[in-house]
């Protein structure tokens, strides 16, 4: 099974700075890797597709970068409606897996 | 533009079963799998199981394995989840969701990224 780490567990983050999460694969993924954010009371929903993909809808200021075992989301110049967990997921072998969730709390 | 449309809550029994809905509506699901993945409470996102039902194959965690069993009705356009010898880590809200198809020397498996989430249905396990 690949395990995905995901760092920090939390941030507290105020409007208009960056935020980095990565991801870091147990083994190589190549580039079988997405991003979701869910807010609270809600179903999660897709940012990133395989790694660096933009998602038709989602703002411009979400981006994801890497390959292989290591990768990042980034979120450029946060706003007050992206206080959410962010969670990724590898698609590469079954079984699927999610990293642990980070939460992005908006000071 | 599809939706999937879940069941609504339970309550049950420790030890009893549940079976979880997930109606694609406005659409079908014939040329894409469908995952389930749960959150209990506080917690993070853990994939169960999928299927791909245009072939009726079904894939799960291990550690669900024995408890889990995931069908497809293409008629109906509806997957279903039934998770058996419930207890009370089982309380968690239940996702469906929609996936791609992925084949890799002749195999087919249920893969990429999830891009339609049903709402949830909460599985409530209490004596």
């Amino acid at each position: 099974e690949i395990v995905l780490t995901q760092s920090p567990d939390f941030q507290s983050v105020t409007p208009k700075e960056k935020v980095t999460i990565t991801c870091r694969a147990s083994q190589s993924i190549g580039s079988s890797l997405h991003w979701y954010q869910q807010k609270p009371d809600q179903s999660p929903k897709l940012l990133i597709k395989y790694a660096s993909q933009s998602i038709s809808g989602v703002p411009s200021r979400f981006s994801g970068s890497g390959s292989g075992t290591d990768f990042t989301l980034t979120i450029n110049s946060l706003e007050a409606e992206d206080a959410a967990a962010y969670y990724c997921h590898q698609s590469s072998s079954l079984p699927l897996t999610f990293g642990g969730g980070t939460k992005v709390e908006i000071k | 533009q599809v939706q999937l449309v879940q069941s609504g809550a339970e309550v049950k029994k420790p030890g009893s079963s549940v079976k979880v809905s997930c109606k694609a509506s406005g659409g079908t699901f014939s040329s894409y799998a469908i995952s389930w993945v749960r959150q209990a409470p506080g917690q993070g996102l853990e994939w169960m199981g999928g299927i791909i039902p245009i072939f009726g194959t079904a894939n799960y965690a291990q550690k669900f394995q024995g408890r889990v069993t995931i069908t497809a009705d293409e008629s109906t356009s509806t997957a279903y989840m039934e998770l058996s010898s419930l207890r009370s880590e089982d309380t968690a809200v239940y996702y469906c969701a929609r996936g791609k198809i992925l084949c890799t020397n002749g195999v087919c498996y249920e893969g990429g990224y999830f891009d339609l989430w049903g709402r949830g249905t909460l599985v409530t396990v209490s004596s």
